[in-house]
């Protein structure tokens, strides 16, 4: 298996700003995820976060809104741009290991 | 979630058996997982099937009909701890991209 550490752990924050949260793994892999679980629900996949080219993004996100960027084959990150109440949600990062797939133990985010 | 279904939620007494059943579309199928969720904590791989039958991993085993589109999770010597929601999922394609059902949340009462 692979251990994912995520930062923050958790954020408050204002509408309109923006908040990059940071997914690190302590072995090389080659596919990395980002999910959000908003209160309640189940997990949607936002995006694969592709190492040297553009991420490629799930139906209902767009690049504009959740950036992101992934340098080395150990780290990525995302951005939650412009936010909004309904951004407030559980971000999670997970990295393929093998057959399995493997989660971060999440942001929790709270957009006032 | 896109045609993966699971019950809402379950109970069960402390001891027992409990079977969580999971339907999915069958269309490009390629894995069904099954993770463990406590409250506020990342979701836990507990069991990966990409053929027929049954997989045991001590207390819990899960089983996979590919013709059938239907998987089911089996919590043996049900444990408090055991409270959680139990996440159905499905590999889309050759992919590694990752499609869950709802969540069923079990309650375990002694």
């Amino acid at each position: 298996s692979a251990v994912i550490s995520q930062k923050p752990s958790r954020d408050i924050c204002q509408r309109g700003t923006s908040l990059t949260i940071q997914c690190q793994v302590d072995s090389q892999v080659t596919m990395m995820f980002w999910y959000r679980q908003q209160p309640g629900q189940s997990l949607t996949l936002i995006a694969t976060a592709n190492q040297g080219s553009e991420a490629t993004y799930e139906s209902g996100f767009v690049i504009d809104k959740f950036p992101i960027s992934r340098p080395n084959l150990t780290f990525s990150t995302l951005t939650v741009s412009n936010m909004s109440p309904e951004d407030s949600s559980i971000y999670l990062c997970s990295v393929g290991f093998g057959e399995t797939q493997y989660f971060g133990p999440g942001t929790r985010l709270l957009v006032l | 979630g896109q045609n993966i279904d699971q019950p809402t939620e379950m109970t069960a007494t402390e001891g027992a058996i409990v079977q969580i059943n999971c339907t999915y579309q069958t269309s490009g199928f390629n894995g069904l997982f099954w993770y463990q969720q406590h409250a506020g904590e990342a979701p836990t791989f507990l069991s990966y099937n990409v053929l027929d039958g049954l997989e045991e991993k001590g207390r819990f085993s899960s089983f996979l009909s590919r013709s059938k589109g239907y998987s089911y999770l089996l919590l043996k010597e049900l444990q408090m701890k055991d409270s959680a929601s139990y996440l159905c999922a499905r590999r889309a394609g050759g992919y590694n991209k990752l499609i869950f059902g709802a969540g069923t949340r079990l309650a375990v009462h002694p």
